[in-house]
């Protein structure tokens, strides 16, 4: 089972608003990402979090602010959203592969966000 | 530094036919290579990937690739497509602790009745 749930499925929100996005595997992979997607566009990765510590933040913008609160669960918090915001946006989770000795990464189905 | 090149951006086969979608990647390191496919308003789902075990890898429904060295290249193949294979291929390449992706510009597959 490589099952990465994300939710919610859709969110639309106004720029001022707050919100969340929520990934969660119980795979027990100790890796997780968060990726965004432009429409026609291939992933572009954002954040990687590993054994639930911030281990690489590709230069995002701080109205973007992710949280691992355990080993299970990646949130990614929104704050004064821009309509250029506004995409698909993918969590990974990542099993280690001894054949290959690199970590193997899961995707979930994506949240699609509108910001209006 | 990797980078993926995925040749064309649309391919468009009648059902039963042969598919080929193209891939050149470069690496700086022994290159670990995948193939994901994206329904429409769906995730990414690993179709393949190339662990230097052997060249030509097997995926899921009916894909394979070939991993050719001296070409650099990792195509994707299918014999016979079916309606259900369309969708967007993506050719990446990873960093050696498989956290860096690097995705090529994908294919858009288009599969005729």
């Amino acid at each position: 089972d490589t099952e990465v749930t994300q939710t919610p499925k859709h969110l639309v929100m106004g720029m001022t608003n707050k919100k969340s996005l929520k990934c969660e595997q119980h795979m027990g992979h100790r890796a997780m990402y968060w990726y965004k997607q432009k429409a026609k566009k291939p992933p572009e990765l954002m954040f990687v979090y590993s054994y639930e510590k911030l281990s690489i933040n590709e230069s995002v913008p701080s109205r973007f602010s992710p949280e691992c609160p355990n080993s299970s669960l990646l949130n990614l918090h929104l704050h004064a959203l821009q309509p250029e915001d506004s995409a698909l946006y993918l969590c990974a989770s990542s099993q280690y592969d001894s054949g290959l000795a690199k970590n193997i990464q899961y995707f979930g189905a994506g949240t699609r966000l509108s910001v209006l | 530094a990797q980078s993926v090149t995925q040749l064309d951006s649309h391919v468009s086969v009648s059902e039963g036919t042969p598919v080929l979608l193209r891939c050149n990647y470069s690496s700086s390191y022994s290159p670990s290579l995948f193939w994901y496919v994206q329904h429409p308003n769906k995730g990414l789902q690993l179709l393949l990937k190339y662990t230097s075990a052997a060249t030509l890898v097997k995926g899921i429904n009916g894909f394979e690739a070939e991993f050719k060295k001296s070409e650099t290249s990792f195509h994707l193949t299918k014999p016979s497509a079916h309606m259900s294979d369309a969708a967007e291929y993506f050719c990446v390449v990873s960093d050696p602790l498989g956290n860096m992706l690097t995705f090529g510009g994908g294919t858009r597959l288009m599969v005729k009745p």
